[in-house]
């Protein structure tokens, strides 16, 4: 089945450090990828997306590379903020329709101290 | 335009106890879900549903049964709440490029 494994946590960083957050996964045929971002006592929303192989997803200085050789999305930002403390979760899902569902990873907890 | 809203945000149930969590879209999407959170197991699906009057089970749905209403709504039930479903609670709607909306959640303690 579908799987996906996230680097254990929690990672705290200084302010402007650079930041990566790994991710690999397990499914069969072409999953498009996802990164959400959950802030405290919030609901999770997307951060951004990848649909085929060598695509990247980008938003708010975030990056993710969909590596099919390597079957991974890691999420990378060149110099965190504060404001960017919040919960990681990467995601796949296979796009078969009405009946597709989203497979998470367990998440992990960023901090970034000023 | 609320997006994907849900009540009650918080809630304490005695074991045994019953409680509807309701959840509501405005966006017109076809596909809904009901996850539960926990520490350390990340977001586990409890139930979906594909499209108005179809629901079907997920990675946890042992304990709970749901009702899509109509197209806006989604209600997850708890009949006889147990310990172990103390969460927190998220419902969620997916548009055709297969993002998904989130509601804040509910969190959900049973003594």
């Amino acid at each position: 089945g579908n799987s996906v494994t996230q680097m254990e946590g929690p990672v705290t960083l200084s302010e402007e450090a650079f930041l990566t957050i790994n991710c690999t996964y397990t499914a069969t045929g072409y999953p498009s990828l996802f990164w959400y971002v959950q802030y405290p006592g919030e609901g999770l929303q997307l951060l951004l997306k990848a649909t085929k192989a060598d695509d990247k997803g980008s938003n708010k200085g975030f990056e993710a590379t969909y590596r099919k050789e390597t079957t991974s999305f890691h999420l990378e930002k060149g110099s965190v903020q504060v404001s960017d403390s919040a919960v990681y979760f990467c995601a796949l899902e296979r796009p078969t329709g009405a009946n597709s569902k989203l497979t998470f990873g367990k998440g992990i907890t960023l901090s970034v101290r000023p | 335009n609320a997006g994907v809203t849900q009540t009650p945000k918080f809630q304490v149930l005695k074991t045994g106890q019953s409680m509807t969590l309701q959840c509501a879209q405005d966006m017109n999407h076809n596909s809904m879900y009901w996850y539960r959170q926990d520490p350390g197991m990340g977001l586990r699906l409890i139930y979906y549903s594909a499209s108005e009057g179809t629901t079907d089970k997920g990675e946890v749905p042992n304990g709970y049964n749901v009702s899509r209403l109509n197209k806006r709504e989604f209600s997850l039930r708890l009949e006889s709440a147990a310990p172990s479903q103390t969460s927190v609670y998220f419902c969620a709607s997916r548009d055709r490029a297969y993002e998904q909306y989130f509601g804040p959640g509910t969190r959900l303690t049973v003594t």
